[in-house]
């Protein structure tokens, strides 16, 4: 079983819609989340951290968390053709110190 | 203007041969990553620093290596041991757990 997991995707979201993106994972002492968007060919870059239960909005993202199903997962509303990318998930554990571990990542495309 | 440079930007390598990668941040950060990325895959962790001279192997380890001399910089060196060195490979600093990435650097072995 992997740490984290993503649905590759990819997810077709029309203009204006919301896009939904999941991330499980399996190590109960995780304690910090991240989402990471990365474009084609580029570096990833932080767009949503987020510590403890329940919804951060951040603009038209919002991040969700729930450790106890241990799932984090990721809301772009007024979805834009802008956002089409991969979207990683990446969970850091306590005990790893400031070690990440990386989901595959879920492919968006936002089509006008 | 803060930030983190990794030089070059693409990278050719003849196979053998040792090949060494650039990371810099002018960030004041701790800690400092190599991860791998090939196409259509996630990351994965090479090497971390949490402080200068101590450095830990990540979980792809083998055929790369890495020194932590000074707190801004953390090269990479990709040896004639790792057997399949294309990728795409990316430096990353933090503070807490918040971490940032360079632009990263595509090596290609010829």
């Amino acid at each position: 079983q992997k740490e984290v997991e993503q649905n590759s995707g990819p997810l077709s979201v029309p203009e204006g819609a919301i896009a939904s993106l999941n991330c499980t994972y399996s190590d109960r002492g995780s304690q910090s989340f991240f989402w990471y968007r990365q474009y084609s060919g580029k570096s990833p870059e932080l767009i949503m951290s987020i510590y403890s239960n329940g919804d951060k909005e951040d603009g038209r993202f919002t991040a969700q968390l729930n450790k106890a199903s241990q799932y984090v997962s990721l809301l772009i509303r007024d979805s834009q053709p802008s956002d089409s990318a991969t979207y990683l998930c990446a969970v850091n554990v306590l005990t790893a110190g400031n070690k990440l571990t990386f989901g595959g990542g879920t492919r968006v495309l936002v089509k006008p | 203007d803060g930030g983190i440079t990794q030089s070059p930007k693409y990278l050719f390598r003849k196979e053998g041969q040792n090949v060494t990668l650039s990371c810099e941040q002018n960030l004041n950060h701790d800690a400092m990553y190599w991860y791998r990325q090939d196409p259509g895959q996630g990351l994965r962790l090479i090497y971390y620093s949490q402080i200068v001279n101590d450095f830990q192997k990540g979980d792809i380890a083998e055929g790369y290596s890495v020194s932590r001399e000074k707190k801004e910089s953390f090269p990479l060196t990709v040896t004639s041991a790792q057997k399949n060195p294309t990728a795409f490979y990316l430096c990353a600093s933090s503070t807490r757990s918040e971490q940032f990435f360079g632009p990263g650097t595509r090596l290609t072995v010829l």
